[in-house]
């Protein structure tokens, strides 16, 4: 069964910067899929912050104004989240979600919430 | 950027209900795209992909359909567990876009 687990602090300080994890069971990240990672902040819609394919390459989100890093360890089946320089519009639910090769998203991480405040 | 724009933003249905969601993107996608639910405090549902290809496990009274830019979610016979917030996305090209919401509640 595939599952996928963020993880990371639940609060961060304006200016500092977000990471996150997500933890994948069921599958091997270097098989073909991606990762992409979304958040929703709070009473709001979905939006998608970046892509990591199973090559390493990686995709973000032009809003966010190049202040995302997303990484992958193969050996740890791990994919990785960075968001820089961060403010109070940063606090949300953040979801890793795996997206089929040449597809759609099929499984979901339950999300992690991160409050950025002093 | 690809816009979604969804359809209505919300509706109230009652159980037994058939209803349509619709999601226009405005420039062709031919049919990449899906669609989500999400419940309150929960983590999205995926339900359909390719437009209209059901995922593993999803009631088959939940169907979808459309290509190019014009797509449609259909809940036949509304359960009460369906009452939710459905999301469409493009997965066309990059930035991944998202519509806004169709939030449907019980009447």
């Amino acid at each position: 069964q595939v599952q996928l687990q963020e993880s990371g602090p639940g609060l961060v300080k304006p200016s500092e910067t977000l990471s996150l994890n997500c933890d994948v069971s069921g599958y091997s990240i270097s098989s073909g899929d991606y990762c992409d990672w979304i958040r929703q902040p709070p009473g709001k819609g979905l939006e998608w912050i970046g892509t990591i394919w199973h090559s390493g390459t990686a995709y973000s989100n032009p809003s966010l104004k190049g202040r995302v890093t997303i990484s992958m360890d193969t050996s740890k089946n791990q994919f990785s989240l960075k968001v820089r320089s961060v403010t109070a519009a940063d606090t949300a639910v953040y979801y890793c979600a795996r997206r089929l090769y040449g597809g759609d998203i099929d499984v979901w991480g339950k999300g992690t919430t991160v409050i950025v405040s002093s | 950027d690809i816009q979604m724009t969804q359809s209505p933003s919300s509706l109230s249905a009652s159980v037994g209900d058939r209803l349509t969601i619709t999601c226009r993107a405005s420039q062709d996608i031919n049919n990449y795209l899906a669609w989500f639910q999400q419940k309150p405090g929960k983590a999205p549902k995926s339900l359909i992909y390719d437009a209209s290809t059901l995922q593993s496990g999803v009631p088959s009274r939940f169907s979808g359909s459309g290509s190019g830019t014009d797509f449609t979610l259909t809940i036949n016979s509304l359960q009460p567990e369906d009452f939710a917030t459905y999301y469409c996305q493009q997965s066309k090209s990059y930035p991944l876009t998202f519509g806004g919401g169709t939030k449907v509640e019980i009447k």
